[in-house]
């Protein structure tokens, strides 16, 4: 009953490769984020998606490109990979409310991305 | 754009001890989030704090949010190696932010036995 789940959990590969990573919730939350921790542990977004519109693109290299098939789903493709790319890549979800309406971000268990 | 500071980076330990762990913003924190990630492992939630002067407590853990709502810690009680981890605060930009935290550098924290 994983809330947050994404795929692979670890993910070797060579530079000018193609990889997608893959990232699913079942908690009913609308909106869907990607987060990227590098070698020094620091999280920084990426991209989010609400109801399937991409509302955050956080200057992030037109390589990688983030599809949502539908709320629960968010995957994330990066072509021509290069060595600087290697990190952590975490999926998040939670229900958007504006304000002081917040909910907490509910994340998955990482992708350990190496590029050799 | 928010930053956040965190101290002390790294924290060592002995089972038993109450440890505090800051983080400090440049601006005021519209919503602040504190979560536990264990090696090879996504972030766990752990509290979140909203208003000035809120104090959350889980088990052993408490979070504070000072009265300006720029500054938060997170106490552990009596800490038992299962505390061990990295520790992490967020906070939202304000408004119609969408998730868009913006993380601390994390505190390492290691329990001996």
């Amino acid at each position: 009953d994983t809330a947050v789940s994404q795929t692979p959990k670890y993910l070797v590969t060579q530079m000018g490769n193609d990889k997608s990573i893959k990232c699913e919730q079942n908690l009913g939350h609308d909106t869907m984020y990607w987060y990227k921790q590098d070698s020094k542990k620091f999280l920084k977004i990426m991209f989010s998606y609400n109801n399937k519109e991409l509302i955050i693109n956080e200057t992030v290299p037109n390589r990688f490109s983030p599809k949502s098939p539908d709320k629960a789903h968010l995957n994330l493709h990066i072509n021509s990979l290069e060595l600087g790319d290697s990190a952590v890549y975490f999926c998040a979800s939670s229900f958007h409310r504006s304000g002081l309406n917040n909910s907490p971000l509910h994340f998955g268990n990482g992708t350990r991305l190496t590029v050799t | 754009s928010q930053e956040l500071e965190q101290s002390p980076q790294s924290l060592i330990v002995q089972e038993g001890k109450n440890l505090t762990i800051n983080c400090t913003s440049s601006k005021t924190l519209y919503g602040l989030y504190w979560y536990k990630q264990k090696y090879g492992e996504g972030l766990i939630f752990l509290m979140m704090l909203q208003k000035g002067g809120e104090e959350k407590s889980h088990e052993k853990i408490t979070a504070k949010l000072d009265e300006k709502k720029q500054q938060s810690s997170l106490h552990i009680t009596a800490s038992q190696p299962s505390h061990a981890g990295i520790y992490l605060c967020g906070a939202h930009a304000g408004g119609t932010s969408y998730g868009k935290l913006t993380f601390g550098q994390g505190t390492i924290l290691t329990v001996h036995p």
